[in-house]
């Protein structure tokens, strides 16, 4: 059983485009989970989505984020006119429906913005 | 509201010494605590869960965590450190059960393992 994926691994960015990241969770996992990780911080939490529904965002950005997982295909976060602030590592994680705090995570993106 | 506190943002131990890394946590319900382990450039392994059964947890790689309520802890433990141990460890609470079932992090403690 393939765990998460989550792709790019890298990705670099100048300030004002777009970062697309996405996250394949692990078969018969419905649920899935977005945290991201700041340089010598631990992780926080920032959208939790299920089947698409976003079910908790209470830890994104107001702003230039966003984040969807459709009924086909892998869950995306989007940051559209990328900061310097928003360098840092962004995991996805997901659970499967009948233990949804047992949350296993992906390699992560790192994201630099140049 | 949930909080997680890892006291000791670095850890250093002797290769075969006890490793004992400390987590406190706050939360308003019965949580769920975990401890997961990161090496440098990947993404976290769980260690590690507590779930209101067993006190006392065993995990992966020799690795174990007692739940103690009364002092609200849930530290990690480890009889005889190993090089390979070395990496940057998170506790993390949840709601138990809850549909507010994101992680809340600790910051951390790097572990370094000495010859």
């Amino acid at each position: 059983n393939a765990g998460v994926m989550q792709n790019p691994r890298h990705l670099v960015r100048r300030r004002g485009q777009e970062a697309r990241l996405r996250c394949s969770p692990m078969k018969g996992h419905s649920h899935v989970y977005w945290y991201r990780q700041l340089p010598e911080e631990g992780l926080k939490f920032m959208v939790y989505l299920q089947k698409e529904n976003i079910i908790d965002e209470s830890g994104m950005p107001k702003e230039r984020f966003s984040a969807e997982f459709p009924k086909e295909g892998p869950s995306i976060l989007r940051i559209q006119q990328v900061v310097r602030g928003d360098s840092a590592a962004y995991f996805c994680a997901s659970s499967p429906p009948s233990f949804y705090n047992e949350q296993f995570f992906g390699p992560g993106t790192r994201l630099t913005v140049l | 509201a949930q909080s997680v506190t890892q006291l000791g943002s670095h850890v250093s131990v002797s290769e075969g010494a006890l490793v004992l890394l400390r987590c406190n946590y706050s939360s308003s319900v019965p949580p769920y605590l975990f401890w997961y382990v990161q090496y440098p450039n990947q993404g976290l392994q769980l260690l590690l869960k507590y779930t209101s059964a067993a006190t006392l947890v065993k995990g992966i790689n020799g690795f174990e965590a007692e739940f103690k309520k009364s002092e609200t802890s849930f530290h990690l433990t480890k009889p005889s450190a190993h090089m390979s141990d070395a990496a940057e460890y998170f506790c993390a609470v949840s709601d138990e059960g809850g549909t507010a079932s994101k992680l809340t992090f600790g910051t951390g403690t790097r572990l370094q393992v000495t010859l």
